[in-house]
């Protein structure tokens, strides 16, 4: 039973560009939601999302930070335009419903050049 | 609103040593309180959790034990090894489920053989 991956492991972009964060839960989980971590930080979070609807994003920054959970494939955090305090570590975590216990993936670690 | 506060780090220990890991909560409600663990370069791990007071919840080892009348889940094992070495997330989340993590600052410890 596969765990909740991400991928890449690791982005690099440049000033300006687009980042693009991909996140399947795990087998059966329709939840998801995305944290962020900055260095020597805990996690923040950002997005609670289930399939084809926003639940809650008041973490998310107001501008250039969206995301998606469409009915079919990963949830997708967005980033336009970024910049160098885009740099972080992001986490996806699922769970069950009805369930409190969030499983978290391996995080993308974004790297802004 | 809802908050974590955790014992600051870094934290030095000799092997078999006992550990605690002090964590305090600000919330509405009973919160369910959980410890996640995060080893170098990896996500985070669910190491334990409490959904009411006077729970204990262990693994490993490790426990704690929910006191609603301190508002404490403090982080306890008898004695440490070597492969414990990690950064150490205190969290709550809402009384419904699938809520968002709300997450302490985390501790990195380090044990010493």
């Amino acid at each position: 039973n596969a765990g909740v991956m991400q991928n890449p492991r690791h982005l690099v972009r440049r000033r300006g560009q687009e980042a693009r964060l991909r996140c399947s839960p795990m087998k059966g989980h329709s939840h998801v939601y995305w944290y962020r971590q900055l260095p020597e930080e805990g996690l923040k979070f950002m997005v609670y999302l289930q399939k084809e609807n926003i639940i809650d994003e008041s973490g998310m920054p107001k501008e250039r930070f969206s995301a998606e959970f469409p009915k079919e494939g990963p949830s997708i955090l967005r980033i336009q335009q970024v910049v160098r305090g885009d740099s972080a570590a992001y986490f996806c975590a699922s769970s069950g419903q009805g369930a409190n216990e969030q499983y978290f993936g391996p995080g993308t670690r974004l790297t802004v050049t | 609103g809802n908050s974590v506060t955790q014992m600051e780090g870094p934290v030095t220990l000799s092997e078999e040593a006992f550990l605690t890991i002090n964590c305090t909560y600000t919330a509405t409600g009973y919160p369910s309180l959980f410890w996640y663990v995060q080893y170098p370069g990896e996500g985070l791990q669910l190491l334990l959790k409490a959904t009411k007071a006077d729970d204990k919840g262990s693994n490993k080892g490790f426990e704690a034990t929910y006191r609603k009348e301190t508002t404490s889940f403090h982080l306890e094992k008898g004695s440490v090894q070597v492969s414990d070495s990690a950064v150490y997330f205190c969290a709550l989340s809402g009384i419904q489920g699938a809520q968002k993590l709300v997450f302490g600052q985390g501790t990195r410890l380090t044990i010493n053989p």
